[in-house]
Order: structure tokens, then sequence, then C-alpha cells
């Protein structure tokens, strides 16, 4: 039963345009969702997060947008660097029951 | 600790041994997460831990799986009868309690290989 959904398994961009990271959800009691970086050989670290009751969060270059409505979140980064080439996991959460997505691979072009 | 760990790292058994992972979880947090990820996955989750008390394991994939925290600090993974599709990254987390932000923490993982 895959909760949360991250159907683009992978994305390309190149250095100083837009990424967009899409996550969608069917269960409407999660209340928090996160964003989570991995790069190889490591563990999953956090990024940024949004609470069910906001519809945006920013962090620097990170920017967060939830549609409860929609039950669909974004990640944007702007502007992408070489740098932020990992696998992006969106996760959201039901009481202390994190799920989470499959994840995305973005790769940043020079 | 500064960050979760887990031991081993790495970790080949013959089909049909029991294998036992550790977890030792940040300090000061109360939450304990498992999960196994399979390669190109996202963390499937398996159980949890809130301090000593065990509320959900409905995503242990079978009675073979347990886990434990007897103090609610360390805890352990323990895969019986292990089976070949049991080979996978097993991933464990902490959080410290809800009212905090929620983020959670990953160790490094532990990597499973079934032969």
């Amino acid at each position: 039963d895959q909760q949360v959904k991250q159907n683009s398994p992978s994305l390309s961009v190149q250095e100083g345009r837009i990424s967009i990271l899409n996550c969608d959800y069917t269960n409407s009691m999660f209340d928090y969702f996160l964003w989570y970086k991995k790069y190889p050989a490591e563990g999953p670290t956090f990024l940024i997060s949004i609470s069910s009751i906001k519809d945006k969060n920013e962090d620097g270059r990170f920017t967060v947008f939830l549609n409860k409505s929609a039950k669909h979140l974004s990640l944007h980064i702007v502007p992408s660097q070489p740098g932020d080439s990992a696998v992006y996991f969106c996760a959201a959460r039901e009481d202390n029951d994190m799920r989470f997505g499959a994840g995305t691979r973005l790769t940043v072009k020079p | 600790g500064a960050g979760v760990s887990q031991s081993p790292r790495y970790k080949v058994t013959k089909r049909g041994q029991d294998v036992t992972l550790r977890c030792d979880p940040i300090s000061s947090h109360a939450t304990l997460y498992w999960y196994q990820q399979a390669l190109g996955q996202g963390p499937e989750f398996l159980t949890y831990f809130n301090y000593e008390a065990q509320p959900d394991k409905s995503g242990l994939p079978s009675d073979r799986f347990s886990a434990e925290r007897p103090e609610g600090s360390i805890s352990t993974l323990t895969i019986q009868r292990t089976e070949q599709r049991d080979s996978a990254m097993y991933r464990c987390a902490s959080s410290s309690d809800r009212s905090s932000g929620n983020t959670i923490y990953f160790g490094e993982g532990s990597w499973l290989t079934v032969v």
C-alpha cells in the first residue's frame, strides 16, 4: 500500500535553472511532510518540512509547496547547483508513523 | 551519541540463519524507527518505538521479523530463518518527541545479503 508516491524516478536540469520534484499522497490524516536528500552510501538527511496547516515553507534555495485538496506537495530548488545532485525522498507523517516515497534522482548538469 | 549508529554495516548470512541488527539512536530521542530499503526504493516502514513501547509493528513483513528496545534506548531488529528476499538495507532512524518538529535522523544502514 503505497501511501506516498513519487512518480518521477529521475529528473535532469541545467545548473542555474529550477528543479521541481513532485510527491503525491493518499492518506488525508498525514499532518506533516518532509523532504530528505540522500547521497550515495549515506543515510537520508533532512532537508525541509511543512506542516499541513501551511501551504508554503521556504528555506534559502529550497521551497516546499503543499496542496492539501490535491494531496500533492512539491519541492522547488532555485537556482539548482551541481551539488544538489542526489536522490530526494518525500515523507509524510501521521502521529509517529512516517511513510516515504520511492525517491527521485536529481541530476544537475554544469 | 552524536548521530544514529547502526551495526554491522554489512552482513552476509546463509539462508536459514538468524541475524540481529543493532541501532543506537541519538541519545535524547524518544522515538526510534526501523525501515527496510531495497535498491532503488524509498525506505519502507517496518516498526517504531516510543521509548520501550512498540505502538506499531504493522510493517513487519512476517513473524520471522521482530524488534526490541527493552530499555528505551538501543534497539535490535532480528530476522529469523533468513530468506533471500530479506536481502536489503535496513535503516534505523530516531526523532525527539512529536512536539519538536518531527525531523527524523537516519543511520547509515545495515546492508544484509542472504545467500
